[in-house]
């Protein structure tokens, strides 16, 4: 089964409006988790690299004031995209290590359909 | 600029065959190789990582490191239509940091 989990799937939201993404994992504790974007026919684009208990470290060009980075508990990073625009449309995907397991794998949580209207 | 090239493909082979999908990369002193598959409209699925020189093998799949070579590969025997996804080749340039991703292949397994 999933070991990190995304919550909504899919969401639609009108322009100028925010939405939250949740990233959790499941069955081991996550002191970083990493967010990326993917558009249509393209390759993974990291957007940040989620740390608990501290700011989140975003990659050149990813405005931090839009895409907001809370990591608050060792099993949650959340993705706020503020002031939604139809440009933002988007599939959001989280991962996170797992430090537990043999050699530190990565998992990858179920993605975020993100439409902008 | 660390970098992870692979072929976009599509690679076609017919079901039943092993399917070869290859991946080079920049960093030298890059340590953990992933590989993972993709379906459309779908995140990464996680196939095998490997960190050490030479095979490893998992059911149908082996992933071959060479790190002199700085290349990195995964063969599917027994190829499947259900294996017709996208291939990424991902690279931890060191220990604890972030994987850089390659673009992908695309392999198609034709029935």
């Amino acid at each position: 089964g999933a070991v990190v989990s995304q919550h909504p799937s899919r969401v639609i939201c009108k322009s100028g409006t925010s939405v939250k993404i949740e990233c959790r994992s499941l069955d081991f504790q996550a002191t970083t988790m990493f967010w990326y974007r993917q558009f249509p026919k393209q390759s993974l684009m990291l957007m940040a690299t989620s740390n608990e208990g501290s700011k989140a470290t975003y990659e050149q060009g990813v405005e931090k004031d839009k895409f907001l980075i809370n990591h608050a508990s060792l099993t949650l990073s959340t993705l706020t995209v503020t002031s939604a625009h139809p440009e933002d449309s988007s599939f959001y995907i989280c991962s996170a290590r797992d430090l537990d397991r043999a050699r530190n794998t990565i998992y990858f949580g179920e993605g975020s359909w993100l439409t902008v209207v | 600029q660390k970098e992870v090239e692979q072929n976009s493909g599509p690679l076609s082979v017919p079901e039943g065959a092993i399917a070869s999908l290859n991946c080079t990369y920049s960093d030298r002193g890059s340590q953990s190789f992933f590989w993972y598959r993709q379906y459309s409209g779908k995140s990464p699925e996680l196939i095998m990582f490997i960190y050490s020189n030479g095979d490893k093998e998992d059911g149908r799949f082996t992933a071959q490191l060479n790190k002199a070579s700085q290349y990195v590969s995964l063969l599917i025997r027994d190829s499947q239509p259900s294996d017709s996804a996208t291939y990424l080749c991902a690279v931890e340039p060191s220990g604890y940091s972030t994987l850089t991703f390659g673009k992908g292949t695309m392999l198609l397994v034709s029935p």
